[in-house]
């Protein structure tokens, strides 16, 4: 089956540090570039990230540059999400996203998401 | 920053209806606009992508349009399964790729 698992999301202090992965299965991972996009509690999407297929060129919204860090290891079938120094606006499901063959931006296969809540 | 304003934020109606949704780029994004569908709690899922083009195993009562700045999503006869909410999205060619508003279509 064609599928994107998240993972790794939970409670953390402002300041703290979480990393979220994103596990695929069913398709040649190596061959896609992948997003993460998040979600604010009763609120609408927000892109988050991006990388290429062979991680050369990545891509961040601009109120995560230099705290979150998108990777990914293509011999595992995974992608990651390591955020830094997190806020209680960074507070969202985040969901990882495989990117459109055709349509850099738009993603054709969505993970379930991993809730992420920053709180003291 | 590529701003897409989606309007109306939320709507009523019925099984059988036409439902129409706009979006509004607030610069030339030739017809880099796709749409997504929500439901509650579950991952977003991709109808139409390139303004026009329809998703694998998308309904055909699905209908994409425009070009440049201004794009509409209409839904010709409203299901049952198709009460959620709608997000449009421009994926120009500079980032950040981002999302309207969001659009609730309920009973």
């Amino acid at each position: 089956e064609v599928q994107l698992v998240d993972s790794g999301g939970g409670l953390v202090q402002p300041g703290g540090s979480l990393r979220l992965s994103c596990a695929a299965s069913g398709f040649t991972f190596n061959r896609w570039n992948m997003h993460w996009v998040r979600q604010a509690p009763g609120k609408g999407l927000e892109w988050v990230s991006y990388i290429s297929s062979s991680s050369i060129t990545t891509y961040y919204i601009d109120s995560v540059k230099g705290r979150f860090t998108i990777s990914r290891d293509n011999g595992k079938n995974s992608l990651y999400l390591e955020m830094n120094n997190l806020r209680d606006e960074d507070t969202a499901v985040y969901f990882c996203a495989r990117g459109h063959p055709i349509v850099a931006g738009a993603s054709d296969l969505w993970g379930r998401g991993t809730l992420v809540t920053v709180s003291s | 920053d590529i701003r897409v304003t989606q309007s109306p934020s939320s709507l009523s109606a019925s099984v059988g209806d036409r439902v129409t949704i706009t979006c509004r780029a607030s610069q030339n994004i030739g017809n880099y606009l796709n749409w997504y569908q929500q439901k509650p709690g579950e991952a977003p899922s991709l109808l139409i992508y390139g303004a026009s083009s329809l998703h694998d195993d998308v309904p055909s009562r699905f209908r994409g349009s425009g070009s440049g700045t201004d794009f509409t999503l209409t839904i010709s006869s409203l299901q049952p399964e198709d009460f959620a909410s709608y997000y449009c999205q421009q994926s120009y060619n500079v980032v950040p790729w981002t999302f309207g508003q969001g659009t609730r279509v309920e009973v």
